[in-house]
């Protein structure tokens, strides 16, 4: 069955960078896109990019600035978000959604970031 | 840039009827298909709808999802409400470079 399973939590500090993975299996990896989506403490789901496993394309939310990085490795099926230069609001759980296109249908398990001084 | 707006809270008993509407504020609802998320506490969320009217298998057919181009808004109605359907629930969409969620409703089974 298909499977995506996210890294650990990560405890960050502000102005630092994280790198988050999703590794995964049970579907043919570059049929289908990637999106990846946060969800603050108590807060909603906002969404942050998206890439096409196929070639690598990718588009992001004007809201993070360019401060987001997403990328695959297609001989472990896996991708990756890497959001930089980290502030307290970043502070959130963070999740992979496999979708056809914009329409997300599995999601990982989430990974927690939390940014502290 | 166009938002999605819920409610933000509904409530219904067991056994009964409940829709829940995301309405589109500029572009047409129909132009980009509508998916519907639905989070319980302390979970990921999972897709119980998607393009406008599509389950995906394992969600019970009790969910379901359509649209209205006269209100320019999407519907989720879950019948047959169980204890189990008490949960967040996000509608979802997107234009040509962007997607957009709805600020959830809450649903809660009395």
């Amino acid at each position: 069955q298909v499977q995506l399973v996210q890294s650990g939590a990560e405890v960050k500090k502000p102005g630092a960078s994280v790198k988050l993975s999703c590794k995964t299996s049970g579907y043919s990896f570059t049929t289908f896109y990637m999106h990846w989506v946060r969800q603050a403490p108590g807060q909603g789901l906002e969404w942050m990019g998206i890439i096409n496993p196929s070639g690598g394309a990718t588009t992001y939310a004007q809201e993070l600035q360019g401060r987001d990085t997403v990328t695959t490795d297609t001989s472990t099926s896996t991708v990756y978000m890497e959001l930089n230069n980290l502030r307290s609001e970043d502070t959130a759980f963070y999740y992979c959604a496999r979708a056809y296109y914009y329409d997300m249908i599995d999601w990982g398990q989430g990974t927690l970031v939390t940014v502290s001084s | 840039n166009f938002m999605l707006t819920q409610p933000h809270s509904v409530s219904e008993s067991p056994g009964k009827t409940v829709t829940i509407s995301c309405t589109r504020s500029s572009g047409s609802i129909a132009n980009n298909y509508v998916q519907w998320y639905q989070q319980r506490p302390g979970s990921s969320p999972i897709t119980v709808i998607y393009e406008d009217n599509q389950r995906p298998s394992g969600v019970p057919d009790r969910f379901s999802g359509s649209i209205d181009r006269s209100s320019n808004s999407a519907s989720l109605t879950i019948s047959g409400l169980k204890s189990e359907d008490e949960a967040d629930y996000y509608c979802h969409s997107y234009d040509s470079r962007r997607a957009v969620f709805g600020g959830g409703t809450k649903l809660t089974v009395l």
